[in-house]
């Protein structure tokens, strides 16, 4: 079964200054995706990364990126020049089949609330 | 741009009573996903739907039922519900000809729903 690790329930930042994200996940799938979501306090689920697992290059997306290590199952996210509304919980997910031959599904970890200060 | 359009809400039920949450996107995506968040914890898979008349059970489906009406549009009922429904439930998209893809998937904006 899939399972995703957030080590860090909260973490503060300083406005302006970059900060990692913690993600481990646990698979055996060959073939997976690995996403990052932020959730606001007005509660919607924004997609904001994704790496697959065969992509060599780490993916980036703006102020976003990923620093994937395969073989040590970790996927982080950097988030540079933190911005005071970057404040939200932001989620790890991968990307998995339920079972064989099915669909997939997002696993998700159970988040780290980031605090942007001023 | 639209995207995934949840309805309604907020909706507070009483227990045994029953409801449709409804889900459409404009995105002309395949597949279409039920979850739910409960506090402290991240989104579980409910149902989903592969495709335009098929639905599959996800990891917490006791208590519900769904339809995929057309492409656009798929919708979660809970025929009599329960104190333990108490939930925020999300309703999400995916591109791509099929749920086999590693594409991303795209959330509406959640349905607060309290069980009394």
């Amino acid at each position: 079964a899939q399972k995703i690790t957030q080590t860090q329930p909260g973490m503060f930042v300083q406005e302006k200054e970059a900060v990692t994200l913690d993600c481990t996940y646990d698979t055996s799938d060959q073939s997976y995706g690995l996403f990052w979501y932020k959730q606001p306090s007005s509660g919607e689920m924004i997609f904001l990364i994704y790496q697959g697992s065969y992509d060599e290059q780490n993916a980036t997306e703006g102020r976003y990126s990923l620093n994937f290590q395969k073989a040590r199952k970790s996927a982080n996210l950097v988030i540079s020049a933190s911005q005071l509304g970057d404040s939200a919980m932001y989620f790890c997910a991968t990307n998995t089949q339920i079972s064989s031959g099915s669909a997939r599904q997002l696993t998700f970890g159970s988040g780290t609330q980031l605090t942007v200060l001023p | 741009n639209a995207g995934v359009t949840q309805t309604p809400k907020f909706q507070v039920l009483k227990t045994g009573q029953s409801m449709t949450l409804q889900c459409a996107q404009d995105m002309n995506h395949n597949s279409m996903y039920w979850y739910r968040q409960d506090p402290g914890m991240g989104l579980r898979l409910i149902y989903y739907s592969a495709s335009e008349g098929t639905t599959d059970k996800g990891e917490v489906p006791n208590g519900y039922n769904v339809s995929r009406l057309n492409k656009r549009e798929f919708s979660l009922r809970l025929e009599s519900a329960a104190p333990s429904q108490t939930s925020v439930y999300f309703c999400a998209s995916s591109e791509g000809v099929s749920v086999y893809s590693n594409q991303p998937q795209h959330f509406g904006d959640g349905t607060r729903l309290s069980i009394l």
